[in-house]
C-alpha cells in the first residue's frame, strides 16, 4: 500500500542547532516533492519543492535533499531559531487528470528550545 | 500580498444539517482545492476543480458533497447532510496554473464542528 511517514511525531532542539526531519515513502514515484510549515490551527504554507532530477536544494536557512532511491527526503533548518516550532509537513504530488493533488505526511511537530 | 480566505472561521452545526464552507481564491487562479484535517490527523486531499468542473476527487468526496463556483470569485464546499465524523478544518487551497512549481496556497481553514 502506499505511505508516506515523517521520521516522528515530535522533536525537540536547542537554538542555534540544525534540525533535520525525515520523510520516507513507498509505493509511489513523486516527480516533485515539497515541504510546508504549518502553525497551529493555520494552514500549511509552502516553504520548498524539489524535483526527482535535483539531489538538494536551498533557501535561505532552509535544505531540502531527495533521493529517489532511498525514497527519501531530508529538510533541514540551519541556526534554528525559537519561532521555527511548527510542524512540517512532506507532500508528494499524485498528477492526475492533468492536476496535480498533494498526498501529505503525518508531520513532524519541531519545537526549538531557547 | 494577495492570500485565499474562508469563512467561516469556525462554524458549529447539528448532525444532519447541511452546511457551506466559503473560500475565496486568490484572484488570478485557476485551479482550486478542498483539503480536510481531522484533528492531530494529517491534510487529506478532498476534491480539485478547473474550469467550472471537478477534475479529481478522493474516495472521502462522496455523494453528500459538492463543490461550486457560484461566481467569479468564491468557491463553496457543500456538506449536505453532515455527520460526527465530518467534524474537522477545512482548508481551501488555490493555484495558478498546472504547472507544479506553480504551487498551491493554502487558506487558514474553517473550523467544522458537527454535534
Amino acid at each position: 500500500s502506499q505511505k508516506i511517514e515523517q521520521n516522528s511525531e515530535a522533536l525537540n532542539i536547542q537554538e542555534g542547532k540544525t534540525a533535520t526531519l525525515t520523510c520516507n515513502y513507498t509505493n509511489y514515484s513523486p516527480a516533485y516533492l515539497q515541504w510546508y510549515r504549518q502553525d497551529p490551527g493555520r494552514g500549511p504554507v509552502f516553504l520548498l519543492l524539489i524535483r526527482e532530477n535535483e539531489k538538494e536544494k536551498r533557501k535561505e536557512r532552509l535544505k531540502v535533499t531527495f533521493d529517489t532511491t532511498l525514497k527519501q527526503s531530508l529538510f533541514h533548518i540551519t541556526a534554528s531559531q525559537p519561532a521555527d516550532s511548527a510542524t512540517y509537513l512532506c507532500a508528494l504530488d499524485i498528477a492526475t487528470s492533468g492536476t496535480y493533488k498533494y498526498i501529505f505526511g503525518t508531520g513532524t511537530r519541531l519545537k526549538v528550545l531557547a | 500580498e494577495p492570500e485565499v480566505t474562508q469563512t467561516p472561521s469556525h462554524q458549529v452545526t447539528q448532525m444532519g444539517q447541511e452546511v457551506i464552507l466559503r473560500c475565496v481564491p486568490i484572484s488570478n487562479h485557476l485551479y482550486f482545492y478542498w483539503y480536510r484535517q481531522i484533528l492531530g490527523q494529517k491534510v487529506e486531499f478532498l476534491v480539485s476543480f478547473y474550469n467550472n468542473e471537478i477534475s479529481e476527487k478522493s474516495e472521502i468526496f462522496d455523494d453528500q458533497f459538492s463543490v461550486e463556483r457560484p461566481d467569479g470569485s468564491n468557491f463553496t464546499l457543500k456538506i449536505r447532510s453532515t455527520k460526527l465524523e465530518d467534524s474537522a478544518m477545512y482548508f481551501c487551497a488555490s493555484g495558478k496554473s498546472r504547472v507544479i512549481t506553480d504551487t498551491q496556497y493554502f487558506g487558514p481553514g474553517t473550523r467544522l464542528t458537527v454535534l
